[in-house]
Order: structure tokens, then sequence, then C-alpha cells
């Protein structure tokens, strides 16, 4: 079955530490994104990568960090510099340069606690 | 500055009857169009697009109306069901601009009543 794949699910984490996020993908996409979502807002970009060993900046990438090493991965790392790191974290991928539809994982819930 | 807007949070229908989910968006620049529909503690999926050539796309039970003059743009469902009941998201992108560039709107809770 092709798909994103996420994980973990849900993942808690003391204040003042870094933890990263899973994303793996076996479409063959050639870009990844990673979004945030909060309770009554839309989907905001963090970061994206159109290729293997590039990624961009989003709209608000202060205090995450990515790469993209593989093809198949785009890990994404919440630092202890991202204030309000308590969200709902979606990866999505696409066909690239083009394509204007993106395809979502599950999600997962990343509390601080 | 919010590019999308979708201005009612919830709506609620009674099943069998029609939904009719709005969007608004002020970027001219926009040409290409999408719905998402997301469950709770999942991720959103595709559910129908349009493109700015042209007014209506229909897939099912599902249909979008796109009026460029007005930059709005509306989903149907009919007749709906329980199922419907999710966040639906309205989605803005230029045409070929890869997914980067797309812009959500906050979504409408759509609640389907028995």
């Amino acid at each position: 079955d092709g798909g994103i794949t996420q994980s973990p699910k849900y993942l808690f984490r003391k204040e003042g530490q870094n933890v990263t996020l899973s994303c793996e993908q076996n479409l063959n996409h050639d870009a990844m994104y990673w979004y945030r979502q909060d309770p009554g807002q839309g989907l905001r970009l963090i970061y994206y990568s159109q290729i293997v060993n590039d990624f961009q900046k989003g709209d608000i990438a202060e205090g995450y960090s990515v790469s993209r090493e593989k093809k198949e991965s785009f890990p994404l790392t919440v630092t202890s510099a991202q204030k309000n790191p308590t969200a709902f974290y979606l990866c999505a991928s696409s066909w690239g340069q083009g394509s204007t539809e993106a395809f979502f994982g599950q999600g997962t819930r990343l509390t601080v606690v | 500055d919010q590019q999308v807007k979708q201005n009612s949070p919830s709506l609620s229908v009674q099943e069998g009857r029609i939904s009719i989910l709005n969007c608004d968006y002020t970027n001219s620049m926009f040409d290409y169009f999408l719905w998402y529909k997301k469950y709770p503690a999942e991720g959103p999926t595709f559910l129908i697009s349009i493109s700015s050539i042209k007014d209506k796309n229909e897939d099912g039970r599902f249909t979008v109306f796109l009026n460029k003059s007005a930059k709005h743009l509306s989903l149907h469902i009919v007749p709906s069901q329980p199922g419907d009941s999710a966040v639906y998201f309205c989605a803005a992108n230029v045409a070929g601009g890869g997914a980067d560039g797309l812009t959500f709107g906050k979504g409408t809770h759509l609640i389907i009543q028995p």
C-alpha cells in the first residue's frame, strides 16, 4: 500500500527538549512538506523540500529544523527554541514542481508537558 | 492577512439535505482551488478541485462552484450523509505552482444531524 507514514501518533515532550517527528513516504514523490495545525486554524507551512538534500523555509520555520537525506524521508525536529510547540503536525508529499495537490499523513499530536 | 477565508467555523445540516460550504479568496493570482476533508486526529484527504477555467466541477455527491469575479467558491454535498461530518478545508494555489504554494483556509466543521 502506497502512502505517507508519520510516527509516533502521539508524542509528549518536556519543556526545553528537542524532539524529532518521523515522516516516510513510498509514493515516489519528489516533494515533501511539514505543516502545523492549531485549533481553529488552517494549515501553516513549516518547511518543504522539492528534492533530496534541499529544503526551504515555509511561513513558520522558526524553532524547527529538517533534513532530506533520502527521497522517502523528511524528519522534522522541534527544537527548544520553538516557543509554542504543542500542536498537530502534518507531513505531506506531492509530485513536485507543477503539482498543485498534496497528500497527507495521519499526523502527530505533540504535547509539551 | 488571510488570503483564503472560510467565514463559517461550523455548519449543522440534517441528513439527506444539501450542505453548502463557502470559501472566499483575496489573491487574484490564485487559479486552482481544492477542498480537503479532515477527520479528528487524522490527516486531510483530498476531496475535489477546480481550475479557474471552469466554473463547476462535479464528482458524485460533491460539486464545487467557482465565481471568479466574486473570488468565491463553494462546495455542495448532496445528499448529506453522517460520514460527511468532518472539517473541510478550502485551499488555493497558482496552477503549476507546486504544493508549497497551497494556502489553506481555517476550515469549516460540518456536522450532519440524523
